[in-house]
């Protein structure tokens, strides 16, 4: 069956720290590929998006994301994580001719001071 | 450019009453979709129209819910009967064909 699954509910990082949030799919080709964030009240917003090409894509605030077929992840990180990125994160993929996303569980991301 | 609009932004009910969601999607934008999220869990896709046209409803429940998109701009989901499951967040998203799916802030449902 088509899924995406974040393996992590919660994540909590120091301030200045390093990040790396995970996200695996199953799906027998290669999906197109979404990281969102959503923030307390908030709708969704994208911060970057993988459809082919080069394996590392950089999106907003600081975000990159790392496709890597043979493990079917795309990982989101990001070298020094602010206050500010405390919220929680969806990883979505497109499986089909559709453009349905399906989304994962999400990933809340705590901060510390 | 302004975003998805989304009203009501919070609903509280009592189970058997019903209610409307509204969203008027991006200026252009001929791809509407409507996402259910239960707290906890990620956006699930309940509707998505093309135009004024249905293209995926397979996980609507239709003996209680209901959308239309008469004029292929803005849209109404509505469920009636509710049932407390139906406590979620309803978020509507708008795109160009093909193109990335833009969000409006959602409609928080409560029933009781």
């Amino acid at each position: 069956a088509q899924s995406v699954t974040q393996p992590d509910i919660h994540i909590t990082v120091s301030e200045g720290a390093s990040l790396e949030l995970r996200c695996n799919y199953s799906y027998g080709a290669t999906p197109y590929l979404f990281w969102y964030v959503q923030s307390p009240g908030q709708g969704l917003q994208l911060l970057l998006k993988y459809f082919s090409g080069d394996t590392l894509v950089q999106g907003i605030k600081g975000f990159e994301a790392e496709f890597k077929r043979s493990q079917s992840s795309f990982n989101l990180r990001k070298p020094s994580v602010h206050w500010s990125d405390a919220a929680e994160y969806f990883c979505a993929a497109r499986m089909d001719s559709s453009y349905k996303l399906i989304f994962g569980s999400g990933t809340r991301l705590l901060v510390r001071p | 450019e302004a975003g998805v609009a989304q009203s009501p932004r919070y609903k509280i009910i009592e189970k058997r009453q019903s209610v409307a969601f509204w969203c008027n999607p991006i200026s252009g934008h001929a791809t509407l979709y409507w996402y259910q999220q239960i707290l906890g869990q990620g956006p699930k896709l309940l509707i998505q129209f093309q135009n004024n046209g249905v293209v995926d409803d397979s996980q609507l429940p239709k003996d209680r819910f209901s959308a239309e998109r008469l004029k292929g701009v803005d849209s109404t989901l509505k469920i009636q009967p509710a049932k407390l499951e139906d406590s979620a967040v309803y978020l509507c998203a708008s795109s160009s064909l093909g193109d990335e799916q833009f969000f409006g802030p959602g409609t928080r449902l409560t029933v009781l």
